[in-house]
């Protein structure tokens, strides 16, 4: 079963915009992961956030964790065409041995 | 670096044919993955492989699916009989090391249609 949800479902924005995605989770997590995918591709992994941080860069990608809430957002600053993708948070739930995926956020970035 | 290669890319059968995937993990990778991914959803782990080893295989249905990884490197999955329920992506994927927290390098994946 699915352990994240991600909102919103689908998202379209201008280029140079922020795009913003948000996950939401149900139990205590080691880390979470950002993943993302392009249409007919796998996934490819983003940024890994653990439990005890609270926000992490990379790049144009600024990931936050509020484990009291137990949510995450995913912000793309000044949004490129190559970044329309599906995007996904994946928890490492404690005690369990696998990534439950959400069900992903549809970003299209229109040029 | 090659990254983790699937084959077919796409299968169209008919239900109740048999099908088999293959993966070719990143070369050296110990933990190889295949998950199931159904439109719209993210993907579900079906089993994990720790060298030749299914560590988890919990969410394998095991009545139809067989997975194997012969020697710890290259894997197939078979589906027989196929169900029109099993159309979807299966993807695989691959880490260095042991364990969830490793990062994945997932493949392309190969897409099923059962009609």
């Amino acid at each position: 079963s699915q352990q994240g949800e991600e909102d919103p479902q689908a998202l379209s924005i201008q280029e140079g915009e922020n795009a913003t995605m948000n996950c939401s989770y149900k139990t205590s997590i080691n880390n979470l992961q950002w993943y993302r995918q392009n249409s007919g591709r796998g996934l490819v992994h983003l940024i890994l956030i653990r439990s005890n941080e609270r926000e992490k860069h990379s790049g144009r990608l600024r990931v936050t964790l509020d484990t009291s809430k137990k949510s995450s957002s995913l912000l793309i600053t000044a949004s490129r065409a190559a970044d329309t993708a599906s995007y996904f948070c994946a928890t490492d739930e404690t005690g369990a041995n696998n990534l439950f995926f959400g069900t992903g956020t549809r970003l299209t970035v229109i040029p | 670096e090659a990254g983790v290669v699937q084959s077919p890319r796409y299968k169209i059968i008919e239900k109740k044919q048999p099908v088999a995937f293959w993966c070719n993990p990143i070369s050296g990778h110990n933990t190889l993955y295949w998950y199931l991914q159904n439109l719209g959803q993210g993907p579900e782990l079906l089993i994990r492989y720790e060298n030749e080893e299914a560590v988890d295989d919990s969410q394998l249905p095991k009545d139809r699916f067989s997975a194997e990884r012969l020697k710890g490197v290259d894997s197939t999955l078979k589906i027989q009989p196929a169900e029109l329920g099993d159309s979807a992506v299966y993807l695989c994927a691959s880490s260095l090391g042991f364990g969830i927290r490793e990062t994945q390098y997932f493949g392309p994946g190969t897409r099923l249609l059962v009609l």
